[in-house]
């Protein structure tokens, strides 16, 4: 079993429309949650982090973690055709552990 | 702040060559990551640098090696590539926290 799981998509969704991105882990000892957007041959880019349990919200983006089920989730608002890109989620057990990272799942918000 | 910076971008080698990509990270970050991209897989991690110590290792063979220097800049080495070493090679640095950022990548394509 992977340490983390995602749903690759593809997810199509129009422009305007609130989108929701999900990964799955299998480790308790998480505690820290990322999330990064990739563009096509680009590097990832981080988005926020998040750590233990508990939502973080950042402009149109808001991230949840709920340690109790292993599931992260990652909600954009009022989404752009701009959006339209990879999403990776990443965790760790603490900031000097490995990253574990989510295949990622490619959005497209069409105009 | 200058971003993460990875040399060469693009990279074509033959099978059995040997590769070196280097990795210089924003100013100030001490810890140094290496990650293989590749549609298949996503990010697997290599191997993490801080203070020039190799701190956490991913489950590569020996073949793949780095080290990183008294400031910081790191080098990933591939030797013996096989056609399977093709993919994007990521670096990212960060201060010891949570948040890593990445460089736009290498791409090595072995023939």
């Amino acid at each position: 079993q992977k340490e983390v799981e995602q749903d690759p998509g593809p997810l199509s969704v129009p422009e305007g429309a609130i989108v929701s991105l999900n990964c799955t882990y299998s480790n308790s000892a998480f505690q820290y949650f990322m999330w990064y957007r990739q563009y096509s041959r680009k590097g990832p880019e981080l988005l926020m982090y998040t750590y233990s349990s508990g939502n973080k919200e950042d402009g149109r983006f808001t991230a949840q973690v709920d340690k109790s089920s292993k599931y992260i989730s990652l909600f954009i608002r009022d989404s752009q055709p701009s959006d339209s890109a990879t999403y990776l989620c990443a965790m760790s057990a603490s900031p000097g552990n490995q990253f574990y990272f989510g295949t990622g799942t490619s959005l497209t918000v069409i105009p | 702040k200058a971003g993460v910076t990875q040399t060469p971008r693009y990279l074509i080698k033959t099978r059995g060559q040997q590769v070196t990509l280097s990795c210089s990270p924003i100013s100030g970050h001490r810890s140094v990551s290496w990650y293989q991209q590749t549609p298949g897989q996503g990010l697997q991690f290599l191997f993490e640098y801080f203070s020039e110590t190799q701190r956490n290792k991913g489950n590569f063979p020996g073949r793949f090696s780095g080290r990183q220097f008294s400031n910081s800049r790191s080098e990933m080495n591939v030797s013996t590539l096989e056609l399977g070493d093709s993919a994007l090679y990521l670096c990212a640095s960060s201060l010891d926290g949570p948040a890593q950022y990445f460089g736009p990548g290498t791409r090595l394509l072995v023939l």
